[in-house]
């Protein structure tokens, strides 16, 4: 079993959709909870990050975590194109080896105009 | 934030040659890192690379196959040595910066490397 599972998609929504993009993970030593997003042709870049359990919003996008269940998902409200990209989790410990980010597969996003 | 670039941006290489991929940043960093981004797989981390030693290599990686150079605090290269087509891949150089908080690399926009 992989330590972070991500379904890679791909997702195809409209403009406008509330998008879903979850990661569950195994390793009950994470603590920070990262999501990237890469375009085409571009490295990841973060759009935001999670200490321990609970909600963090920034503008249209909320991530979600629930350590309970090892369960951690990215909300896009109002959609739009420009957010087509791949989505990517990342997920770390606090110290020694736990530190090393560990990654999903990145989930590929389109919204259509 | 950092600015990273890396060299040379895609290359079509045959197999049994070597390429070295070389990652430049705007400002000086303490750790690097080298990562393979290959479809239908997870980010991996090849190695950090270390100013002044040698870089450490993460489990499935060797010296020999991915040998690094890190001669300053801006610059470092990645060498892909006697390549086979199992090594076709986006790889990609990413810092952490003075100030950033562990979770927030930057990455390069990574160089695709096909072997035939």
């Amino acid at each position: 079993q992989k330590e972070v599972e991500q379904d890679p998609g791909p997702l195809s929504v409209p403009e406008g959709a509330i998008v879903s993009l979850n990661c569950t993970y195994s390793n009950s030593a994470f603590q920070y909870f990262m999501w990237y997003r890469q375009y085409s042709r571009k490295g990841p870049e973060l759009l935001m990050y999670t200490y321990s359990s609970g909600n963090k919003e920034d503008g249209r996008f909320t991530a979600q975590v629930d350590k309970s269940s090892k369960y951690i998902s990215l909300f896009i409200r109002d959609s739009q194109p420009s957010d087509s990209a791949t989505y990517l989790c990342a997920m770390r410990g606090n110290a020694g080896n736990n530190r090393k980010l560990i990654w999903g597969l990145g989930t590929s996003l389109a919204v259509n105009p | 934030s950092a600015v990273i670039s890396q060299k040379p941006s895609r290359d079509i290489c045959q197999r049994g040659t070597s390429l070295t991929i070389q990652c430049q940043v705007d400002s000086q960093v303490t750790m690097m890192f080298w990562y393979r981004q290959q479809p239908g797989q997870s980010l991996t981390l090849i190695a950090t690379a270390n100013q002044g030693s040698e870089a450490t290599y993460e489990s499935g990686f060797v010296i020999d196959k991915f040998p690094i150079s890190r001669p300053n605090l801006t610059f470092s290269t990645l060498t892909v040595s006697n390549m086979s087509p199992e090594d076709s891949s986006i790889y990609l150089c990413s810092v952490y910066t003075a100030g950033s908080s562990y979770n927030e690399q930057f990455f390069g926009p990574g160089t695709r490397l096909t072997v035939l």
